[in-house]
């Protein structure tokens, strides 16, 4: 079964403040991984998909890397705001079905 | 992107009931799942929602406990069975929009919140 871990479960920062998280999985069958965001009573919504090694994608703020070698991918926001409070979720695609294995999730709360 | 609509937003019920989620999409998807969050832990498939056949259940679910309905390619139904309070989770409706390839996001819908008493 595929194992994705994220790190760390909470986080806590000031507004202004710069912060990252990680994502870790198996290396091997690798197909994609994605990340998303979930707001406190919305729905989980997409940032970014990558499926290469050495990728990296930006949104704004927010960026991510991924590094399918080691078998991690890191998620950056520069200059955190209170509104980029949410639980940050990866998930890796264990095969081309759509299918997706979920980290637990990375919450981050932006205090203004 | 697509629009889902799923209801109940939320629901508290009692042990032994059952609850039927509705999961309506603003366009035709060949690619639905259903997920659910229990309290504290990931985001977990229970299974992938086939139009016009049964449902493909993920190690650990039955049909039984969690029946599925997708009568068409804009609409699918999970029923939580015979709840227990282990069952109070958030529940998750999704589809992949295109073929469903490597590099298509998965859109939810709002969830719906489920606490069983």
């Amino acid at each position: 079964i595929l194992n994705v871990e994220q790190s760390p479960q909470s986080l806590h920062v000031q507004e202004g403040d710069s912060t990252n998280f990680t994502c870790s999985f198996p290396s091997s069958n690798f197909y994609a991984l994605h990340w998303y965001r979930w707001e406190t009573a919305k729905s989980p919504e997409a940032l970014f998909v990558m499926t290469l090694n050495g990728d990296e994608k930006k949104k704004g703020r927010i960026s991510a890397t991924l590094n399918t070698k080691e078998g991690y991918s890191y998620l950056y926001i520069k200059g955190s705001q209170p509104e980029d409070s949410a639980t940050y979720l990866c998930a890796v695609n264990s095969g081309n079905t759509g299918k997706l294995i979920f980290g637990q999730g990375t919450t981050l709360q932006v205090k203004p | 992107s697509a629009v889902i609509s799923q209801k109940p937003s939320r629901d508290i019920c009692q042990r032994g009931t059952s609850l039927t989620i509705q999961c309506q999409v603003d366009s035709q998807v060949t690619m639905m799942f259903w997920y659910r969050q229990q309290p504290g832990q990931s985001l977990t498939l229970i299974a992938t929602a086939n139009q016009g056949s049964e449902a493909t259940y993920e190690s650990g679910f039955v049909i039984d406990k969690f029946p599925i309905s997708r009568p068409n390619l804009t609409f699918s139904t999970l029923t939580v069975s015979n709840m227990s309070p282990e069952d109070s989770s958030i529940y998750l409706c999704s589809v992949a929009l295109g073929q469903g390839g490597l590099d298509s996001p998965l859109h939810f819908g709002n969830g719906t919140r489920l606490t069983v008493t």
